[in-house]
């Protein structure tokens, strides 16, 4: 019962480098979503993708790709990592049928430092 | 546009003591609500979820909510704390703007600990 699988779990970059952060789910999930989380913020949402072709931005996009791959894979690309990045990111993702109840499963989430 | 105050960034409670979380919401059309729970270096679990029907809602680990349309509120509650209940929880309400998608506008968080 794999559910929402994020990779890497850690990753230390240095400013103005480029990494994607993989994110999978086995639930065949509608929806997927990216979210960061800082001390004291909860979670801001980045981008999600309602369905498969759709990815749409959220409250904090800025400095920030994604790429909806298949019903399964939603990935997020950092193209030139900055300190104010670092953070936890979370992948979820959700069956998103009407009405608009059904709940978010999470992965693990990625820990990025960047120096 | 729906928004989520959760009263409280610490609780603090001793192992045994009634746990209580607060959260209030604004939403304009009847809210689905939601609480989660993360514990350290995990993500978000679902603790329990309020669509409609009862106002009373059970969740897991031991855990109800209340929903009171007239206050707005939707606070989470277990009679007796455990020190395992020691981390971090989430309200959140639905986007109710995005009907083809289950976004969620999440609460700042409580951090529960449990002293023993």
């Amino acid at each position: 019962n794999a559910g929402v699988t994020q990779t890497p779990k850690f990753q230390v970059l240095k400013t103005g480098q480029s990494m994607t952060l993989q994110c999978a789910q086995d639930m065949n999930h509608n929806s997927m979503y990216w979210y960061r989380q800082d001390p004291g913020m909860g979670l801001r949402l980045i981008y999600y993708s309602a369905s498969e072709g759709t990815t749409d931005k959220g409250e904090v996009p800025n400095g920030y790709n994604v790429s909806r791959l298949n019903k399964r894979e939603f990935s997020l690309r950092l193209e030139s990592a900055a300190p104010s990045q670092t953070s936890v990111y979370f992948c979820a993702s959700s069956r998103a049928q009407a009405p608009p109840n059904q709940p978010q499963h999470f992965g693990d989430g990625t820990r990025l430092s960047i120096l | 546009a729906q928004s989520v105050t959760q009263l409280g960034s610490h609780v603090s409670v001793s192992e045994g003591a009634l746990v209580l979380l607060r959260c209030n919401y604004s939403s304009s059309v009847p809210p689905y609500l939601f609480w989660y729970v993360q514990y350290p270096n995990q993500g978000l679990q679902l603790l329990l979820k309020y669509t409609t029907g009862a106002t009373l809602v059970k969740g897991i680990n031991g855990f109800e909510a209340e929903f009171k349309k007239s206050e707005t509120s939707f606070h989470l509650t277990k009679p007796s704390a455990h020190m395992s209940d020691a981390a971090e929880y989430f309200c959140a309400v639905s986007d109710t703007g995005s009907s083809n998608t289950d976004k969620l506008i999440f609460g700042q968080g409580t951090t529960l600990q449990v002293k023993p």
